[in-house]
């Protein structure tokens, strides 16, 4: 059973532009988390997606938001990216039946502002 | 969701059982414990949760005190490859994906 898939694994951006990240959940899991991980801060939720609705939301700006398909798969863009953005970014899956375990994390995209 | 409480680091010898404390005293009722491990560069993986019993798995064991007010991971035979940051969790039972990762504790296997 194929994991979480993610892509791009690395990328490298300048301050100001934007960017599009995309996670590929496992087959059959409808939800579909994205994390943000620093140094500074750790791993904070950003949102949460399922059945192509926006379920929950972190607390971050505007300029982060996401979307999913049809096919359960999720992009998050960011927008007028700062040097603050950079980091690994994170997606997760899960289905949500009951007894089922925790999240599947993808192994994340590492984005730098430069 | 309640708030985790873990120590910064650990250390243990391979071989032998690694011991990982989470407090997490405001936890309630409908709230189950959570455990992650994160190698570097990685993504979290999935460990084990609960509500109130012990469990077990292939990967450890789960303690949970009777007053659900503090929990133990056990990885009964660590090797190098367990060396990682361990994160307790406390979520709700409501559908949501919002996971609340604190610092974690570093586990170190040392030969």
């Amino acid at each position: 059973k194929a994991g979480v898939t993610q892509t791009p694994r690395y990328l490298i951006k300048t301050r100001g532009q934007q960017v599009t990240l995309s996670c590929s959940p496992i087959s059959g899991h409808r939800s579909v988390s994205w994390y943000q991980q620093t140094p500074g801060q750790g791993l904070q939720f950003l949102f949460e997606y399922f059945s192509e609705t926006q379920r929950n939301k972190g607390n971050f700006p505007g300029r982060f938001s996401g979307r999913q398909f049809s096919n359960s798969r999720s992009e998050m863009n960011v927008s007028t990216l700062e040097l603050g953005d950079s980091a690994l970014y994170l997606c997760a899956s899960r289905s949500e039946m009951t007894g089922s375990p925790g999240y599947t994390f993808g192994s994340g995209t590492r984005l730098t502002v430069v | 969701d309640a708030k985790t409480t873990q120590p910064p680091s650990m250390d243990c010898a391979e071989g032998r059982a690694a011991n990982l404390p989470c407090n997490h005293s405001t936890i309630s009722g409908n709230e189950y414990v959570y455990w992650y491990r994160q190698i570097h560069s990685q993504g979290p993986q999935y460990i084990i949760h609960g509500l109130k019993n012990n469990e077990t798995n292939e990967m450890a064991s789960l303690i949970i005190t009777e007053d659900r007010k503090s929990s133990t991971l056990i990885l009964p035979h660590a090797t190098l490859r367990d060396t990682a940051v361990y994160y307790c969790i406390v979520r709700g039972s409501s559908n949501t994906g919002k996971l609340i990762f604190g610092q974690g504790t570093t586990l170190q296997v040392k030969p």
